[in-house]
């Protein structure tokens, strides 16, 4: 069953810790995006890929770090100099570039300890 | 970069009734307008999408318009249903573009 995974469902962040979100695709698409949305809010961009081993910062990158070692995953790190984690994370993909429909993974909402 | 602009934030109708959902962008390059549904708690699925060598696309009871001139995109539900009660984005983008740029949603609610 072709589809977007994200892991943990719930992830709970201690004060000066690092965390990360895990997001893994088969549907064999190039580009890879992240976005945070805060309760009652839009979809905010943090990073994207367009192809393996190279990212983009979004609108609101800082305190966030991403890899993209292999196409099918895209692994974000919420760093501790993010001071306002507390939000739903969601990872989407498409096959390339922004002229394409991104399909959505299931999200992990991370929350402060 | 693209700005999308995306009216009513809340909406609410009777069963039955149609509902509809206005954006605006500013970028004339831009060629693709998806629309997305998200309901509480879940992911956004994407419902209908729209390039801008059509002016209107239709799926059942639900259909999207494109104004190129005026640079505007709605959606339209026809005899709307409790289980169309949803958040629902725009968004916009063109060629160059290596993102999507999402309203920021209308939330509607269908009264039984």
């Amino acid at each position: 069953d072709g589809g977007i995974t994200q892991s943990p469902k719930y992830l709970f962040r201690k004060e000066g810790q690092n965390v990360t979100l895990s997001c893994e695709q088969n549907l064999n698409h190039d580009a890879m995006y992240w976005y945070r949305q805060d309760p009652g809010q839009g979809l905010r961009l943090i990073y994207y890929s367009q192809i393996v081993n190279d990212f983009q910062k979004g609108d609101i990158a800082e305190g966030y770090s991403v890899s993209r070692e292999k196409k099918e995953s895209f692994p974000l790190t919420v760093t501790s100099a993010q001071k306002n984690p507390t939000a739903f994370y969601l990872c989407a993909s498409s096959t390339s570039g922004g002229t394409q429909p991104q399909h959505f993974g299931d999200g992990t909402r991370l929350s402060i300890l | 970069g693209e700005n999308v602009e995306q009216h009513p934030s809340t909406l609410s109708v009777q069963e039955g009734d149609s509902a509809v959902i206005k954006c605006t962008y500013s970028d004339s390059a831009s060629n693709y307008f998806p629309w997305y549904k998200q309901e509480l708690g879940k992911r956004p699925q994407l419902i209908i999408d729209i390039r801008s060598n059509v002016g209107e696309k239709k799926d059942q009871r639900i259909a999207v318009t494109l104004n190129k001139t005026a640079k505007h995109f709605s959606l339209h539900i026809t005899e709307t249903q409790p289980e169309d009660s949803a958040v629902y984005f725009c968004a916009a983008s063109g060629a160059g573009a290596n993102n999507l740029f999402f309203g920021t949603g209308t939330r509607l609610t269908v009264i039984p």
